[in-house]
């Protein structure tokens, strides 16, 4: 099974918004509405920001959110921090043996 | 608030077998509503999910290394291990454990991950 297609990197000044997609299958993202982000800081486990494509976890700010057209998600930071510059990968639900599939990661940098 | 922990060796010899553990504690593994999972990182690499395992000992594996992996849950103990045979320098990663959502399939709770190094 082949991961997910994330861009490598995504770039953006603080204030501004940026948004990193997520293209599968149907088989995956197209098919499911269970469509996951991380968040990933250098050295730390990953963080949960999205789940079933735009549900916030407790705690996680507004300024993140998901959504899903047809076989790619996306996920969008507005008003860029410089805390929000970290790896990001998404995963989704895949009718494959391995339940859960993750995306190749974007770097995020804030400018 | 639900804890996970790795433990198991940092060194691991090439052709042998990388076993590590993942205890949960602030609630139980034996939950119908969750998945235990193991996901590795190569050093500057992605997240790869290994496999998941649910209480009853139902199994799920990535199909990429379905052939090498054993997950095994310990209910009494409120662990999960993992087997991974035949290790080379490319299973050189962190390891991580998780518990999965499984009704929405998200990763909602992760350990703090554990290096394993395949080197001679």
């Amino acid at each position: 099974q082949s991961a997910l297609t994330q861009p490598a990197s995504v770039s953006g000044s603080p204030g501004q918004s940026i948004t990193i997609s997520c293209t599968g299958t149907s088989s995956d993202v197209g098919g499911y509405n269970y469509v996951s982000w991380y968040q990933q800081h250098p050295g730390k486990a990953p963080k949960l920001m999205i789940y079933h494509v735009s549900n916030r976890p407790s705690g996680v700010s507004n300024r993140f959110s998901g959504s899903k057209s047809g076989n790619t998600a996306s996920l969008t930071i507005s008003g860029l921090q410089a805390e929000d510059e970290a790896d990001y990968y998404c995963s989704s639900y895949t009718t494959s043996s391995a339940l859960v599939l993750f995306g190749g990661g974007t770097k995020l940098t804030v400018l | 608030q639900l804890q996970l922990q790795e433990s198991g060796p940092g060194l691991v010899k090439p052709s042998e077998t990388l076993s590590l553990t993942c205890t949960v504690s602030g609630g139980s593994i034996s939950s119908r509503s969750y998945y235990w999972g193991w996901i590795r990182q190569p050093p500057g690499k992605g997240l790869e999910l290994i496999g998941s395992i649910y209480y009853s000992g139902s199994t799920y594996y990535n199909p990429s290394l379905k052939s090498r992996v054993t997950i095994s849950v310990d209910t009494s103990k409120n662990q999960f291990s993992l087997k991974l045979r035949s290790v080379t320098a490319a299973d050189t990663a962190v390891y991580y454990c998780a518990r999965l959502q499984g009704s929405t399939w998200e990763l909602d709770y992760w350990g703090q991950g554990t290096l394993v190094t395949v080197s001679s």
